[in-house]
């Protein structure tokens, strides 16, 4: 039941841009997308609750196709500040609670 | 308005000793858990509360308790330690609603040995 997130790993130069996808084997109704800086707590960026959506939060931008069971998270322009695990949450297992991905660590070189 | 906030930061057991990892929130927000993070596996959720006085077990609950006696406060109790244990925890509200994401404490990061 555990989210699937692709790439494991990403490394970028400033500038660049990242697509990380996270795919489910279930119906998706709603995805989240968290960052975690090392050593810190995981912080909420966005979530999407209807097929097709998409939505922005600075250059992070997120889609949701309800249809392919998946969301994509793009990182534009990346920033070295934009380092850090991302982890997408989809809603199941327990109480219907939130499922975390494994993560996807993404680091942004100068 | 500290947000959630969680003590201790950093702890050391030896296996077979207990202790409460504490966990308040000052947004009198309803839902609240307690999720685990090791390398390589993401968040796992522990124990949940949906009101005060309700818990509920998650994905990994063996070896632990949990107690919600006041809708501020979220307890985690490791009766007997063990190294498996090893973790970081990290307690989380969220506010009603479905637009809502999660709050994270700053975690606890736990050693048993």
């Amino acid at each position: 039941q555990q989210p699937v997130q692709s790439p494991q790993a990403v490394i970028l130069r400033e500038g660049e841009d990242a697509v990380i996808n996270c795919s489910s084997s279930k119906a998706l109704y709603s995805v989240h997308w968290y960052r975690q800086k090392h050593g810190e707590a995981p912080v909420f960026l966005m979530i999407l609750l209807k097929g097709g959506e998409q939505k922005g939060h600075e250059k992070i931008s997120a889609s949701f196709n309800e249809k392919k069971q998946q969301s994509s998270l793009y990182l534009t322009a990346s920033q070295l500040s934009y380092s850090g695990t991302y982890f997408c949450g989809t809603l199941g297992g327990y109480g219907n609670k939130l499922v975390f991905g494994a993560g996807t660590i993404l680091r942004v070189k100068s | 308005n500290a947000g959630v906030t969680q003590t201790p930061k950093f702890q050391v057991l030896k296996t077979g000793q207990s202790m409460t990892l504490q966990c308040a929130q000052d947004m009198n927000h309803n839902s609240m858990y307690w999720y685990r993070q090791d390398p390589g596996m993401g968040l796992r959720l522990i124990y949940y509360s949906a009101s005060e006085g309700t818990t509920d077990k998650g994905e990994v609950p063996n070896g632990y308790n949990v107690s919600r006696l006041n809708k501020r406060e979220f307890s985690l109790r490791l009766e007997s330690a063990a190294p498996s244990q090893t973790s970081v925890y990290f307690c989380a509200d969220r506010p009603a609603g479905i637009n809502y994401g999660y709050t994270f404490g700053s975690g606890t990061r736990l050693t048993v040995v």
